[in-house]
């Protein structure tokens, strides 16, 4: 069956910009999760959708958003890019609650 | 606050060498526990998962893991390494409850040498 995808995979915007970036999940789940990883902080966790609803919110600022389909595909938003927004950013999606998490190749944003 | 530790930023290990990851978890009493792997600018993929039964757990590509709840461990390990090996690996927790947001350890970063 086909993975997790994100589009795109590279983006490069200027400081003030937003973006969106796009995750489609595995046929069926319908939890996704959005994370950030850069060397300094490593992983960290943006939020989850499950069946529409965000049900967990890590701690960035409200530039940070998203939504989730009824498709389950799900959307993030960053809008007034910082330099420090440029990460890759990757999304997860699973079946249930608990349970193993299915992750995209990422995107990469740099901000210049 | 909830966390995974993963003491070892960097290992190098010999081709044909054994391999031990470690890793420390810090919530709960039922850990769901797991371990991915990410090669250079990709996404992570599963090794292994805990959620419960079993404290040895197989995973994909010869690794497997062993949970010891008294020591809040749960530390990765393969006996003989290969080159392709050579990858970051990531120690996670799930935060509990109704949810999938997993807390990651801050990776350890395998070099294998021929």
């Amino acid at each position: 069956k086909a993975g997790v995808t994100q589009t795109p995979r590279y983006l490069i915007k200027t400081r003030g910009q937003q973006v969106t970036l796009s995750c489609s999940p595995i046929s069926g789940h319908r939890s996704v999760s959005w994370y950030q990883q850069t060397p300094g902080q490593g992983l960290q966790f943006l939020f989850e959708y499950f069946s529409e609803t965000q049900r967990n919110k890590g701690n960035f600022p409200g530039r940070f958003s998203g939504r989730q389909f009824s498709n389950s595909r799900s959307e993030m938003n960053v809008s007034t890019l910082e330099l420090g927004d440029s990460a890759l950013y990757l999304c997860a999606s699973s079946l249930v609650s608990r349970d193993e998490a299915f992750f995209g190749q990422g995107t990469r944003l740099t901000v210049v | 606050a909830q966390s995974v530790t993963q003491p070892d930023i960097h290992i190098t290990v010999s081709e044909g060498a054994s391999l031990e990851l470690r890793c420390n978890y810090s919530y709960g009493a039922t850990p769901y526990l797991f371990w991915y792997v990410q090669s250079p600018g990709q996404g992570l993929q599963l090794l292994l998962k805990y959620f419960s039964g079993d404290t040895l757990v197989q995973g994909i590509k010869g690794f497997e893991a062993e949970f010891k709840r008294s020591q809040s461990s749960f530390n990765l390990r393969k006996p003989s390494v290969h080159w392709s090996d050579a990858a970051e690996y990531f120690c996670a927790e799930n935060y509990g409850g109704a949810t999938n947001k997993l807390i990651f350890g801050t990776g350890t970063l395998l070099a294998v040498q021929p």
